[in-house]
């Protein structure tokens, strides 16, 4: 089975840190996606990677950054936290070609206090 | 624009009963559709999706979704929901515009599943 993991279920941080998430997936897939879930707005993807050190942004990446170093880890980086990233932080991990199903990690909640 | 239109965003019904959850999508090119599922405290799982062929696709858990090229849409049905159906779906769509999409989704807003005894 494909795994992705992600290094927080919960975070609590307060404004102005600097906030490290982390995901890993396990089935060498290529392409790794980040997205933030808020009620009534669903799933807004903020960052994408199609291969290592690659990335393209999302439709709502301001106060955001990503790095992927290794293949199988991708990070989203909130440079300096503001409440109003206080979200459910979703990654998400497929292989190469145009429909491949995505696989989502658990998430992380993130409260910016 | 491309988007994702779910049309409720919550639906209750008691168990046993059919259910309808109701997608719209507007895109200029071909697409690729799917539906996803959010239990309580877990990501997303794929329920089915529809790529091509038949416009009935069946997927997982009873359900079964019909895709309309005419009235763009893309509905969710179970013909008898059960407790453990309880959650929130996601409908989503992939553009087919040639070249490399890398596989970006665009999601609707969710709709809310509650079932009750």
């Amino acid at each position: 089975d494909v795994k992705v993991t992600q290094s927080s279920r919960y975070l609590v941080k307060r404004t102005g840190e600097k906030v490290f998430l982390e995901c890993v997936q396990d089935m060498d897939h290529e392409n790794m996606f980040w997205y933030r879930q808020d009620p009534g707005l669903g799933l807004r993807l903020i960052y994408f990677s199609y291969d290592v050190k690659m990335k393209e942004k999302g439709d709502i990446p301001e106060g955001y950054s990503v790095s992927r170093e290794k293949k199988e880890r991708f990070s989203l980086i909130l440079e300096s936290a503001s409440t109003n990233q206080t979200s459910m932080y979703l990654c998400a991990s497929s292989p190469t070609g145009a429909y491949n199903e995505q696989f989502f990690g658990p998430g992380t909640r993130l409260t910016v206090l | 624009a491309q988007s994702v239109t779910q049309l409720d965003s919550q639906v209750p019904v008691f168990e046993e009963a059919p259910v309808e959850l109701r997608c719209n999508y507007s895109s200029s090119v071909s697409v690729y559709l799917f539906w996803y599922v959010q239990y309580p405290n877990q990501g997303l799982q794929l329920l089915l999706k529809y790529l091509s062929g038949s416009t009935l696709v069946k997927g997982i858990n009873g359900f079964e979704a019909e895709f309309n090229k005419s009235q763009t849409s893309f509905h969710l049905r179970k013909p008898s929901v059960h407790i453990s159906d309880t959650a929130e779906y996601f409908c989503a769509f992939l553009a087919n515009a040639g070249g490399t999409s890398y596989g970006k989704l665009t999601f609707g807003q969710g709709t809310i599943l509650t079932v009750h005894p």
